[in-house]
């Protein structure tokens, strides 16, 4: 099935560092979700996007829907250890409650 | 605050048995869809319900795999017979409309 393309594949950084990620695709999105998944759980909603050009925050993290409906951003800032994880970017291609198309994750990895 | 229920959380099975996972999403919701993760993968979408109804199963390998929400509101997912290929985490989650997307913990499957 198709899958969005995310980048980085992983990120090794210090504690304190901020840290960005993106997704995009070839295909327009009407709603783009941002999840973090620890190991055996499932995913964890943390922000959510639903017009061209939101940005929105939640606490430490900042995510924006981009300007082409095509493309988003997820910005933590001063990382914790906490932060450690797995992030995906997914994405709504309809307007109503349609089936969400991943990207493959970032691996987030916190240096001591 | 409300979850999308699942079990087993764990389950390990031989080869050509059958193996059934249960899912009762958050109250309210009419929107049920079953999600299947390949480790080191973004969720991939096998079966999509709104209240009873099957919407979208395009990617369900309906040869081996069966959904079913009988009353709208829990769902069983089950495969028959098992092949070493469907080892993978198998997720629910649940939405109202396009709002609210949150997912269970999942059921990883190791088929031996």
């Amino acid at each position: 099935g198709q899958q969005l393309n995310q980048n980085p594949q992983s990120m090794f950084i210090q504690e304190g560092e901020d840290v960005s990620m993106n997704c995009t695709s070839s295909s327009i999105f009407n709603t783009w979700l941002w999840y973090k998944q620890d190991p055996g759980e499932g995913p964890v909603l943390l922000i959510a996007l639903y017009k061209a050009g939101e940005l929105t925050s939640n606490g430490r993290l900042t995510a924006q829907f981009g300007i082409t409906r095509k493309d988003s951003f997820l910005n933590i800032s001063a990382s914790i250890p906490s932060d450690v994880g797995i992030y995906f970017c997914a994405g709504q291609e309809g307007g109503g409650a349609d089936g969400l198309t991943f990207g493959k994750g970032t691996h987030l990895i916190i240096q001591p | 605050e409300a979850e999308v229920a699942q079990s087993p959380r764990y389950k390990i099975t031989e080869k050509s048995q059958a193996v059934a996972f249960w899912c009762d999403p958050i109250s309210g919701h009419a929107t049920l869809y079953w999600y299947r993760q390949i480790l080191g993968q973004g969720p991939e979408l096998l079966v999509q319900f709104q209240d009873e109804s099957v919407v979208d199963d395009s990617q369900l390998p309906k040869d081996r795999f069966s959904a079913e929400r009988l009353k709208g509101v829990d769902s069983t997912l089950k495969i028959q017979p098992a092949e070493l290929g469907d080892s993978a985490m198998y997720l629910c989650a649940s939405s109202k409309g396009r709002f609210g997307y949150t997912f269970g913990s999942g059921t990883r499957l190791t088929v031996v």
